[in-house]
């Protein structure tokens, strides 16, 4: 069965910490992963990545993806409470299908 | 520019009922996808469709249903309706289908269903 887990499922940091976010994927046929931010409804577009080893970066977040032991993880450096939200992490196959985990809840305290 | 708008916000249908919802893309996407979020999971991925034709589905059962008009707006019909249908329900438009370059999905507010 086709699966996407994040890790952890809640965070809290304070404000300026340094947090890694984790995402393990088994879906057969896959062509790219993205991550999203979710703070009330919309999820958000953060990032698409589709090769491994290749740093995707905006201000303070980056990611990075990993083809061979199937996994990303997506950093946020300097956190401030404007980053408070929810991470999704969806695969995407090629048959066009979308996998999303359950998201990780990360909480930026003053 | 609007983004992805879905009406309505919000809804209470009790079980047995059926239940519509629109959603209607950024100008200039031609590619609707359709998910359903229960509370502390994940969306969960229903339709996609592309130039009015369904391109991919889900793990949903036949109750469910959607159709994309000539202008790429979209609905999604929910027969039969069940306590467990409750759940956020969202739309995501993207530019096209099949390039990773177009494919980049925009999501909409999304619609609440509550289910009595």
């Amino acid at each position: 069965e086709d699966k996407v887990v994040q890790s952890p499922l809640s965070l809290v940091v304070h404000e300026g910490d340094t947090v890694t976010l984790n995402c393990s994927y088994e879906v057969t046929n896959f062509r790219s992963l993205l991550w999203y931010k979710q703070e009330k409804k919309a999820p958000t577009f953060l990032f698409m990545l589709t090769s491994s080893g290749i740093e995707k970066k905006s201000g303070r977040l980056s990611s990075i993806l990993d083809k061979k032991e199937l996994f990303s993880i997506l950093n946020i450096t300097a956190t401030q409470t404007g980053d408070s939200a929810v991470y999704l992490c969806a695969v995407r196959n090629t048959g066009n299908q979308f996998y999303f985990g359950t998201g990780t809840s990360l909480t930026v305290i003053p | 520019d609007a983004g992805v708008t879905q009406s309505p916000t919000h809804l209470i249908k009790t079980r047995g009922q059926h239940v519509t919802l629109r959603c209607s893309p950024i100008s200039g996407h031609k590619s609707v996808s359709w998910y359903q979020q229960v509370l502390g999971q994940g969306p969960q991925f229903i339709f996609q469709y592309y130039e009015k034709e369904e391109r991919g589905r889900g793990n949903f059962p036949d109750r469910f249903s959607a159709r994309q008009f000539p202008n790429y707006s979209s609905e999604l019909n929910v027969n039969a309706l069940l306590l467990g249908d409750s759940a956020l329900y969202l739309c995501a438009s993207s530019l096209a289908w099949g390039s990773d370059l177009t494919d980049t999905q925009y999501f909409g507010p999304g619609t609440r269903l509550t289910v009595l």
